[in-house]
This record gives structure tokens, sequence and C-alpha cells, in this order.
């Protein structure tokens, strides 16, 4: 039972453009959202994150956008660069502090120059 | 800063053989956990402790044990490798609910 979703495997985008990388979930107790990037062979890093009580969080270039009635969630990175190639994976944690933090499937971003 | 660090980096195993991966962070983070990452599936949680002394189960435990004697460490065992359980492994922590997690570099398993 997959409670973090994010159904599109890849995306290609040109750069300069919008990247738009999209999450769903299941669980209706998540009430803290991630978003990571993953490079090969390293850990992944921590991008941008929001909690429930917002619907839109912004850092930069990363928006996080979340839509609580529809369990959705969404990255955007304008303007999209070359080095924001990579994995790009959602995860979301319970209320009343319970530390687990699950994490989609994730989706990998190809940003052409 | 340190931060997460896994050793080793790569191992290979055979079917059978045992093993203990290692995690240690110096952010005296209470909360830490290891995930597996496999093509298609994403990073699943296996583990986590919310703190020394305490472990649970995550979405995947089978054929792992973990313990937290110390607030720094969170080893995973693997007591009898299976080729299923060949993955890239990662540790992971964060010091209060709700914050985010910091990741070790990962371990490459393979399992022969």
């Amino acid at each position: 039972d997959q409670q973090v979703k994010q159904n599109s495997p890849s995306l290609s985008v040109q750069e300069g453009r919008i990247s738009i990388l999209n999450c769903d979930y299941t669980n209706s107790m998540f009430d803290y959202f991630l978003w990571y990037k993953k490079y090969p062979a390293e850990g992944p890093t921590f991008l941008i994150s929001i909690s429930s009580i917002k619907d839109k969080n912004e850092d930069g270039r990363f928006t996080v956008f979340l839509n609580k009635s529809a369990k959705h969630l969404s990255l955007h990175i304008v303007p999209s660069q070359p080095g924001d190639s990579a994995v790009y994976f959602c995860a979301a944690s319970e209320a009343s502090g319970t530390y687990k933090y699950i994490f989609g499937t994730g989706t990998r971003l190809k940003v052409l120059a | 800063n340190a931060g997460v660090t896994q050793t080793p980096k790569f191992q290979v195993l055979k079917t059978g053989q045992s093993m203990t991966l290692q995690c240690a962070q110096d952010m005296n983070h209470e909360y830490m956990s290891w995930y597996r990452q496999d093509p298609g599936m994403g990073l699943r949680l296996i583990h986590y402790s919310v703190g020394a002394g305490i472990t649970d189960q995550g979405e995947v435990p089978n054929g792992y044990n973990v313990s937290r004697s110390t607030t720094e460490d969170f080893p995973l065992r693997l007591l009898s490798a299976a080729p299923s359980q060949t993955s890239v492994y990662f540790c992971a922590s964060a010091g209060w609910a709700n914050s985010p997690l910091h990741f070790g570099n990962g371990t490459r398993l393979t399992v022969t």
C-alpha cells in the first residue's frame, strides 16, 4: 500500500522553463511534507518542506504547493537549470510527531540545455 | 561537521552471511532511521528509532535487526543475507518531529 505516490517516473524540461513535479498521498494523518533531491552516488538532500497549516512555501527558485483536500502536493522549479537534473523524492510524516517519514518512488528530472 | 556517516560504502556478501551496516551522526539528533533504495521502489523505511533504547519497524523490516544503545549510533544488522537484500541503504537522522531528515551517502550492498 503506497501511501506516497509519484506517478511520473521521469520529466524533461528545457532550461529556463518551469519544472512541475507532483506527489499524491493517501494518509490523511500526514501533516508535514518534504521534497528531496538526489544525485547519483550521493544521499538525498533536503530541498523544501511545508506543514499542513500552509498551502504554499517558497525558497528561491523552489515553491511547494499543498492541496489538502486533494491530498496532493507539487514542487515548482523556476527557472529550471541543468544542475537541477536529479531524482526528486517527496516525503510525508504523520501528526503527533511519530517521526515516520514515508517517501514516494521518485521522479527523474532532466533539464535540457 | 560530519553529519551522518555510513560505513562501509560498498559491500559484497554471499547468501547466508551476516553483517552490520554502521551509521553514526554527530548532530545529537534523537531520531534515526534506515531506508533502502531500489529501482522503481523509491526509498522504503526499514526501521527507525526515536531515541536511545527505542526502535520500531518501518515498511520493510523483515530480515533486518536494529538497536539504539547511544544517541549517536544506529547500526543495521543483516543476520542471514539474501539476494533480495541487494540494494543501496541510507541512514538518516532528524533533530525533532517534523524537521528535515539528514541523510548519509549510502552503502551499496550486493548479495550473491
